[in-house]
């Protein structure tokens, strides 16, 4: 049974940091493609980060390309979104998912239960 | 960045009713677009995927079509456990964008 655990979510101040992360099991985890994907309180979905299988190739939108950084370990399976500079607008519940499809089409099959991060002083 | 916009953005049916979801998208997206339920504190659920392709586990009662810029999403038959929110996904370019949510409840 796919399963997606994320982790590390809680209340930091606007500007500071925080590193998420998501364990991974019943699939072989370095053969996807992962992403993570955000939801503000009572908002719609947004994606937020990507990585290939190797992690050599990383994918954001606009809004947060050059604060958040994807990454992942393997050997772990394991994903992280390292976030920094934050900012009011970043308050979300933030989940991991898998992402599927034939290049460069992929959608998300299997989502965890997310972690909220809530930016506020 | 391709916009989605998905209507109506609340719905209420009884049960057995046939309801109807729709999403534009601000350009052709070639069929590329999932479908997602959420259920209240839980994570999203892929239901249909490329237009119209059932996920395993997807009772037959949910369907979707389209093409280019339009496409439906429809429940028929309503049940309680179908009471949720659902998004579209289009995924033929990067960003890939949702669209804003439909609300379903029940008359």
């Amino acid at each position: 049974e796919v399963q997606l655990v994320e982790s590390g979510g809680g209340l930091v101040q606007p500007g500071r940091s925080l590193k998420l992360s998501c364990a991974a099991s019943g699939f072989t985890f370095s053969n996807y493609y992962m992403a993570w994907v955000r939801q503000a309180p009572k908002k719609g979905l947004e994606w937020v980060a990507t990585i290939s299988t190797s992690g050599s190739r990383t994918y954001y939108p606009d809004s947060v390309k050059g604060r958040f950084t994807i990454s992942r370990d393997n050997a772990k399976s394991s994903l992280y979104l390292q976030m920094n500079s934050l900012k009011s607008e970043d308050t979300a519940t933030y989940y991991c998912a898998r992402q599927v499809g034939v290049v460069p089409n992929w959608y998300f099959d299997f989502w965890g239960p997310g972690t909220m991060v809530t930016v506020s002083s | 960045d391709i916009q989605m916009t998905q209507s109506p953005p609340s719905l209420s049916a009884s049960l057995g009713d046939k309801v109807t979801i729709t999403c534009q998208a601000s350009q052709n997206i070639n069929k590329y677009i999932a479908w997602y339920q959420q259920k209240p504190g839980k994570a999203p659920r892929l239901l249909i995927r490329y237009t119209s392709t059932l996920e395993s586990g997807t009772p037959s009662r949910f369907s979707g079509s389209g093409s280019g810029r339009d496409y439906s999403f429809s429940i028929s038959n309503v049940e309680s456990e179908d009471i949720a929110s659902y998004y579209c996904l289009q995924y033929d370019n990067l960003p890939w964008t949702f669209g804003g949510g439909t609300k379903l409840e029940l008359k």
